[in-house]
């Protein structure tokens, strides 16, 4: 079980908004940035945002990431079918010295 | 274009070793901390450790699974980075990446199998 608490699933139609949640504690996304990270099937991870909701460049506008307290959240506006993936999010745990991950959340266009 | 390239992976027994290599190209590697981050077929992605640079002390933090197994090192001569691998179990079989700090970019990855 992972320190970083998502949900397993998530899904929506096309166009509407998804919102995915991660909490932890105060060792980890309350000390420390959040990352999270898209994983299409069968491909390596790929940021999508970082230092809790900043976007690379290349990712579009409709991916926002947020972060109160011990908790983080990724949202995704106007769902597309190219978005069904595997989300995860991330960050440094002070008490651990190690890097966590979330469980991950399969994410379902219907 | 930062590129990361992951070889070395293959079939090993139980108990056995294997070394896994990262070339990397198109950033400053030498000040670069870097990470090896694993996924086990069907599972989530799971950090491995990571190696700071030179600059910063060199220092090596791993997790707890592989603590005391697995070494980290770096060659910045050659810009690469690399992952010993000892004493393997048939639960450190998964794809092994490398990532640059923050895991901002990652490999394709390498496939490690430990099986008998």
């Amino acid at each position: 079980q992972s320190v970083l608490t998502q949900p397993p699933s998530a899904s929506g139609t096309p166009g509407q908004r998804v919102a995915i949640s991660c909490s932890g504690g105060i060792s980890n996304i309350g000390a420390n940035l959040v990352y999270w990270y898209q994983q299409l099937p069968r491909t390596a991870p790929k940021l999508l945002i970082y230092k809790n909701f900043k976007r690379p460049s290349g990712v579009p506008d409709r991916f926002s990431g947020s972060k109160s307290g011990t908790s983080a959240s990724l949202a995704i506006d106007g769902l597309r079918s190219e978005d069904e993936a595997d989300y995860y999010c991330a960050t440094w745990d002070d008490s651990l010295s190690a890097w966590l991950f979330g469980g991950g959340t399969k994410l379902t266009v219907l | 274009e930062v590129q990361l390239v992951e070889s070395g992976g293959g079939l090993v027994k139980p108990g056995g070793s294997l070394r896994l290599s990262c070339a990397t190209s198109g950033f400053t590697f030498a000040g670069a901390w870097m990470n090896w981050v694993r996924q086990a077929p069907g599972k989530g992605l799971e950090w491995v450790g990571r190696i700071k640079s030179k600059s910063d002390g060199e220092t090596i933090d791993y997790a707890a699974p592989v603590k005391g197994r697995f070494i980290i090192s770096r060659d910045d001569s050659k810009t690469a980075l690399f992952l010993q691998m000892n004493s393997l179990k048939t639960e450190d079989t998964a794809v092994y990446f490398c990532t640059t700090v923050s895991m901002t970019v990652w490999g394709q990855g390498t496939m490690v199998t430990v099986s008998s």
